[in-house]
Formats: C-alpha cells, sequence, structure tokens
C-alpha cells in the first residue's frame, strides 16, 4: 500500500547532539513537508520541499536542516541549535498544488524528547 | 499574512447528538482552499473534508458537513450521528491557491460521550 513512512516512532537526543528523522513516501508525490507540534499550538511548519534538490523555510526553520536528494526521501536533521526540540515531527506529502484542492498525506508521527 | 483561528479548545458530546466546530481565517486573497483534519489519539492525522472557495455549495462527506461563509471568513465543522470513534483533536487548515503552505489553527479537542 502507498504510504509515508517515518522512523523512528520515538527517538531521544542528548545535550549538544543532532537527530535525524526520517520520512520515505511510496506516492510519487512531488511536494514534502515538515511540521512540528507542540500541545496547544497546532501544527507550524518547519521546511517543505517542492521537487528534488530544493526545498524552503517555513516559519520555524532555526535549528532544523533538511535534504532532498531522491523524490521518495525528505530527512530532517534537529540540530543542536535547536534549544527546545521535545515535540512530535510529523511528515507530510502532497501532489502538483496546482491541481487544485491537494490533501496533505501525513505520516504516523516521531516523538522527540530531550534526555 | 494567513491566520486561522479556532477559539474552541475543547468540546463535548454525547453520542448520537449533533456538534459544530468552529474555524475562522483571515485573508485578503480570494482564491484558496479549506480544510478540517481528525487526529485521533493514535496522532494519525486523516483528512474529514475540504472545501475550495470559489465553491458556493458547502462540502459533505456523509456525516461530516460544513458552513463556508466566504464574507465572513469563517468554515464549521458539523458532525452529525456523533460517534465514539469521533473522539480526537480536529485541525482547521487553509492553503492559497497555487502555493504549498498550509496553514493549521490549534485545534479543538472533541471528546463523544457515550
Amino acid at each position: 500500500d502507498g504510504g509515508i513512512t517515518q522512523s523512528p516512532k520515538y527517538l531521544f537526543r542528548k545535550e549538544g547532539q543532532n537527530v535525524t528523522l526520517s520520512c520515505e513516501q511510496n506516492l510519487n508525490h512531488d511536494a514534502m513537508y515538515w511540521y512540528r507540534q507542540d500541545p496547544g499550538q497546532g501544527l507550524r511548519l518547519i521546511y517543505y520541499s517542492q521537487i528534488v534538490n530544493d526545498f524552503q523555510k517555513g516559519d520555524i526553520a532555526e535549528g532544523y536542516s533538511v535534504s532532498r536528494e531522491k523524490k521518495e526521501s525528505f530527512p530532517l536533521t534537529v540540530t543542536s541549535a535547536q534549544k527546545n526540540p521535545t515535540a512530535f515531527y510529523l511528515c507530510a506529502s502532497s501532489i502538483e498544488v496546482a491541481a487544485g484542492a491537494e490533501k496533505l498525506f501525513f505520516g504516523s508521527g516521531t516523538q522527540l524528547s530531550v534526555l | 499574512a494567513q491566520t486561522v483561528t479556532q477559539s474552541q479548545p475543547e468540546m463535548s458530546v454525547q453520542e448520537a447528538e449533533t456538534v459544530t466546530l468552529s474555524c475562522t481565517y483571515d485573508t485578503s486573497e480570494s482564491n484558496y482552499y479549506l480544510f478540517w483534519y481528525k487526529q485521533p489519539p493514535s496522532r494519525q492525522m486523516i483528512l474529514v473534508i475540504r472545501q475550495e472557495a470559489y465553491k458556493q455549495q458547502n462540502a459533505t462527506e456523509n456525516r461530516f458537513s460544513v458552513n463556508f461563509q466566504k464574507a465572513a471568513k469563517s468554515f464549521s465543522l458539523k458532525i452529525s450521528d456523533s460517534q465514539l470513534g469521533d473522539t480526537a483533536m480536529y485541525f482547521c487548515a487553509f492553503r492559497l491557491s497555487g502555493t504549498y503552505k498550509y496553514i493549521f489553527g490549534t485545534g479543538t479537542r472533541l471528546k463523544v460521550l457515550a
């Protein structure tokens, strides 16, 4: 079945450590996104990518980095510069948005916590 | 900048009753799309319903319907015949036509009571 796979489900980060969250999709979608979810704050956009080898910062990109070397993959690195990384991270994808009211397909998320 | 506001942090409804969740948004543009997403305790986000702003007819999906008031910039979700499985966080979302950025509200936690 087609879908989005996020791994790991739970991740723990030590002080000063960089960690990478994986996101893979087999939906042949062009666009991919990373959102951060905190209690009471909804979903906030970290980065998004419209095509391979291109990505744009969202509203809260500081302390995060991404790459888009393959259409299927959009990993997110939480760097040591992100001082409050504890959150639920959601990866999503969509087809070409010019087609209309295209929905986001979401992965099952990664809960990141600081040790 | 566009914003989405959900003013009801928590709501509850008796099983089989009807409940309406509110959402307002702010934009100066005329072409956009609106969405309601459901996040059950599993935390998997699921699309409930979507609406194109150029369509005057309100979208419906089985027990779920919207009341889209473009002039008032309001997009409420009505759930009829509520079921225990409707217990979830519900997020309203907005996207401008031709852009990739989806903007989400802060969510409404709905609890359906047996």
